[in-house]
């Protein structure tokens, strides 16, 4: 089964700063991969998805951009942080047709 | 387009009563897959069980099962013999073409 790797766990960044937060995968080649967020006792917002290297699909326009350099590993970014921007960030990977979507342990991003 | 609804923003149970949590979808792709995740207060997602559309029967692990009914398009989540770990919020999902899509969640609280 796959593996999710995030990191930092928690990030504390001032209003304008710059973001970069990663995830990597283990344990499958070529999986779809994710980037969600959560605000506070709320659902899930997909943000971006990838379903190959260098292939990025928006969901929701916002202040956020993501990357896929490589076939296991998926970055979301930022150049200036809005405080809007606060929130849980997962991370997640799909194998495919009949796989689980499996999750990251998330970042807890607070723009102060 | 994909969308899971799921109407019961909170559930009381008591312990080791049996509970049912409520999800329907709607979905365009003649091929999907449901899923139920768990989210305790520590953030991270908990896969808990799966149904394909075209499964014959209706999934089981171990305490969890789901209620599939094709017709009616829905998926609820049946937890049997409830503790008090199970006190969380609880997320139903569809994976479609290449999206998986989140209900609100509900959150259930287990009463001693």
């Amino acid at each position: 089964s796959q593996t999710i790797h995030q990191w930092p766990a928690t990030l504390v960044q001032p209003v304008g700063s710059p973001l970069s937060l990663e995830c990597t995968v283990e344990g499958t080649s070529n999986p779809n991969l994710y980037w969600y967020r959560q605000a506070a006792g709320r659902g899930l917002q997909l943000l971006f998805y990838s379903v190959g290297i260098g292939q990025i699909s928006s969901e929701v326009p916002q202040n956020l951009s993501a990357s896929r350099p490589q076939d296991r590993q998926f970055i979301l970014s930022s150049k200036k942080l809005l405080l809007s921007d606060s929130g849980f960030y997962l991370c997640a990977g799909w194998g495919g047709a009949g796989e689980t979507q499996y999750f990251g342990p998330g970042t807890r991003l607070l723009v102060l | 387009a994909q969308k899971i609804t799921q109407t019961q923003p909170g559930m009381f149970v008591q312990e080791k009563e049996a509970v049912t949590l409520d999800c329907t979808y709607d979905t365009s792709d003649p091929s999907y897959g449901l899923f139920w995740y768990k989210q305790p207060s520590s953030g991270e997602m908990i896969f808990l069980i799966y149904q394909g559309s075209y499964d014959q029967q209706n999934a089981t692990e171990g305490r969890y099962s789901l209620n599939f009914q094709k017709a009616r398009k829905s998926a609820n989540l049946v937890i049997s013999a409830s503790q008090l770990g199970d006190s969380a919020m609880y997320f139903c999902a569809m994976r479609g073409y290449q999206k998986v899509t989140f209900g609100i969640g509900t959150k259930l609280q287990v009463i001693p």
